[in-house]
């Protein structure tokens, strides 16, 4: 079984930089043939995707938040992490981690993290 | 305003099945394979639909998935007050390179 947990703080000061980490367990964690996906849902709205990476590396970014984001991962340690620059308020929202079965669904999520953007 | 385009709420009573529409374009459900997914409130999304009509393990039957064209239809028979969540679709966007979503919708079972 694939478990995925998203840890970092739940408060940003606005202007300052996000930073979350996705550790995954179970299955062939970070090293198998999937992407690994942040996806942000602000109280009461929609799901947005944030971007994805693959274990090489390679990443794919929400055109919208492209300027601000970053995603790495770290096969040693089994971990993704998501960086988001300058955040306003409109970046609070419940962030979550998940598994991408390379076709555009997720099929594992993280319990997901409530990040605050205030000062 | 979301890439996928869902009606905001449905209804139905216990028993009684219930269809959730997802509208898009030629670059996003046109031409990739679409999920579903069902959030119960407070809890993480989960998927119900991938592939545009395969469950996973644990799904029952009484979810199901289907595309023409440009649209995607999820259907739920034998309704359950379990069954009331929020419910998303979503899918890759060729013109995007993204994953987009639809914005949801809002099933209450009376």
């Amino acid at each position: 079984q694939v478990q995925l947990q998203e840890s970092g703080p739940g408060l940003v000061k606005p202007s300052q930089t996000l930073s979350l980490t996705c550790t995954v367990a179970g299955g062939s964690a970070i090293s198998g043939n999937y992407y690994w996906t942040w996806i942000r849902q602000p109280a009461g709205k929609a799901l947005e995707w944030i971007g994805r990476i693959y274990k090489t590396g390679s990443t794919s970014y929400n055109p919208s938040l492209k300027s601000r984001v970053t995603i790495s991962v770290d096969t040693s340690t089994n971990q993704f992490s998501l960086t988001l620059r300058s955040v306003t308020a409109a970046d609070t929202a419940v962030y979550y981690c998940a598994r991408d079965g390379l076709r555009g669904y997720n099929d594992y999520w993280g319990r997901g993290t409530l990040v605050t953007v205030s000062s | 305003q979301s890439v996928l385009t869902q009606p905001p709420s449905v209804s139905a009573a216990p028993g009684q099945m219930v269809t959730i529409s997802c509208s898009g374009s030629s670059s996003n459900i046109g031409g990739n394979y679409v999920a579903w997914y069902q959030q119960l409130p407070g809890t993480a999304p989960k998927l119900l639909i991938f592939d545009n009509n395969e469950r996973p393990s644990g799904i029952p039957d009484r979810f199901s998935g289907s595309k023409s064209g440009t649209s995607a239809t999820l259907g739920i028979t034998g309704l359950q007050t379990g069954d009331e969540a929020d419910y998303y679709c979503g899918t890759w966007d060729s013109r995007l390179s993204a994953v987009v979503f639809g914005g949801g919708t809002k099933l209450t079972v009376l």
